[in-house]
């Protein structure tokens, strides 16, 4: 299995443009996640999926940040317009619904640079 | 609300010392427990978890007992190598949904 794929893995852009990352999650898996990781901040997570539904947004920090997941193998996270302080590393996670099989695999995270 | 406390770091080790990373838990109903690592550069992975009071998570010399009683979960492994410096993260979750809530992570550095 290929794992959770992201892409960009890094991506550097000025203030006010738009950014979109994409996930490709695990296949089968019914969950997916969106996380923010910085070193003030640690690993925050952004909002979560389950079966293409959104469930959890509560930590998307404002409306310049939205999420998509049009069908089961994809996903994306827009930041319009962005601004410096969205620099992080951006993780999305996926899993198996289910409490016996609630590991979360995580892909290797688009490193963005906001100047 | 749930959540979970871990010590911070950095924390440096000489190879083969002890290791223990403290974490503690604050949570509704009964927890799943786990520690995930982070390598340079790499996303988060699963280290072990624990998913009942009393059981024992184990991987790659690591160890965590879950511990309802103190509401703990302390990572240790008894020979630490150079390899294993990485960020750690503490995290549970509970029966009432999916959210996984991670600790801010401890940072390990290991000196040949």
């Amino acid at each position: 299995d290929a794992g959770v794929i992201q892409s960009p893995r890094h991506e550097v852009t000025e203030m006010g443009q738009e950014v979109t990352l994409r996930c490709k999650p695990i296949s089968g898996h019914n969950s997916l996640f969106w996380y923010r990781q910085t070193m003030m901040r640690g690993l925050e997570l952004l909002i979560y999926f389950n079966n293409n539904v959104p469930i959890d947004d509560s930590g998307m920090p404002e409306d310049r940040f939205s999420a998509k997941m049009p069908n089961a193998s994809f996903s994306t996270l827009k930041i319009q317009p962005s601004e410096p302080r969205d620099s992080a590393v951006y993780f999305c996670a996926s899993s198996l619904k289910g409490w016996d099989t609630d590991t979360q695999y995580f892909g290797p995270g688009t490193r963005l640079t906001v100047l | 609300g749930n959540s979970v406390t871990q010590m911070e770091g950095p924390v440096t080790l000489s190879e083969e010392a002890f290791l223990t990373i403290n974490c503690t838990y604050t949570a509704t109903g009964y927890p799943s427990l786990f520690w995930y690592v982070q390598y340079p550069g790499e996303g988060l992975q699963l280290l072990l978890k624990a998913t009942k009071a009393d059981d024992k998570g184990s991987n790659k010399g690591f160890e965590a007992t879950y511990r309802k009683e103190t509401t703990s979960f302390h990572l240790e492994k008894g020979s630490v190598q150079v390899s294993d410096s990485a960020v750690y993260f503490c995290a549970l979750i509970t029966n009432r949904d999916d959210k996984i809530i991670f600790g801010k992570g401890t940072r390990l550095h290991i000196l040949p």
